[in-house]
């Protein structure tokens, strides 16, 4: 069974650029989440996904998209990238159906520093 | 004020018991979470407990769960060095989407 995977790993982009980070769920699980962990904070949710549909939506700026595709992978998108963008962003995935779809598993993440 | 509190750092030394606290706020929580991050790395689930549970043991791992109080609290016995991490709570309100809310996070020390 492949776990969730997260690429890049690091990133650096400058300011007013835009971004795209990329998830691979783990087998059997239909739903992703992104999240962004600021340093010394605990994860902000941004926004869910459940077969290919947005499922919800934390307090974030329309510049942060997402998508996800028929395989359940999905994308990160941050346009006119801010400083405060900078922060680890996290994909987690869930939904293996039943009692099981609450737990969420999540991927390494990507590191974004915006200068 | 934050959803989830819990305080930001415990020091305990190598076999001794940790314990983890964390207040949480939406009486409706259906499940309440301990996760831990180890350096540059993601989140790993360690367990959960469901609202109508009062403790649940997994191994070294024991979660006591104060309904009245909104109180969480993770338990680890014989502590490890490896151990050393950041321990989250996180609520998961009532409702389909399973979102649930972090806390600040407790950096876990372990001294040998």
């Amino acid at each position: 069974e492949t776990g969730v995977t997260q690429s890049p790993t690091h990133l650096i982009k400058t300011r007013g650029q835009q971004v795209t980070l990329r998830c691979s769920s783990q087998s059997g699980h239909n739903t992703v989440s992104w999240y962004q962990q600021a340093l010394g904070q605990g994860p902000q949710f941004i926004f869910q996904y459940y077969r290919e549909e947005e499922n919800g939506r934390g307090n974030f700026p329309p510049r942060f998209s997402g998508l996800q595709f028929p395989n359940y992978s999905s994308e990160l998108n941050v346009n006119a990238l801010e400083l405060d963008d900078s922060a680890l962003y996290l994909c987690a995935s869930s939904g293996g159906g039943g009692l099981a779809g609450h737990e969420q598993y999540f991927g390494p993440g990507t590191r974004l520093t915006v200068t | 004020g934050e959803d989830v509190e819990q305080s930001l750092f415990l020091s305990v030394r190598e076999g001794d018991s940790s314990v983890i606290n964390c207040t949480y706020t939406d009486s409706s929580s259906t499940y309440l979470y301990w996760y831990k991050q180890e350096p540059g790395a993601g989140l790993q689930l360690l367990t959960y407990i469901f609202s109508n549970m009062d403790m649940k043991q997994d191994q070294r791992l024991t979660v006591l769960l104060n309904k009245k109080d909104k109180h969480l609290s993770l338990r680890i016995a014989d502590t490890q060095t490896g151990d050393s991490a950041i321990y989250f709570c996180a609520e998961n309100p009532t409702g389909g989407s399973y979102i649930p809310t972090f806390g600040r996070g407790t950096s876990l020390i372990v001294h040998p």
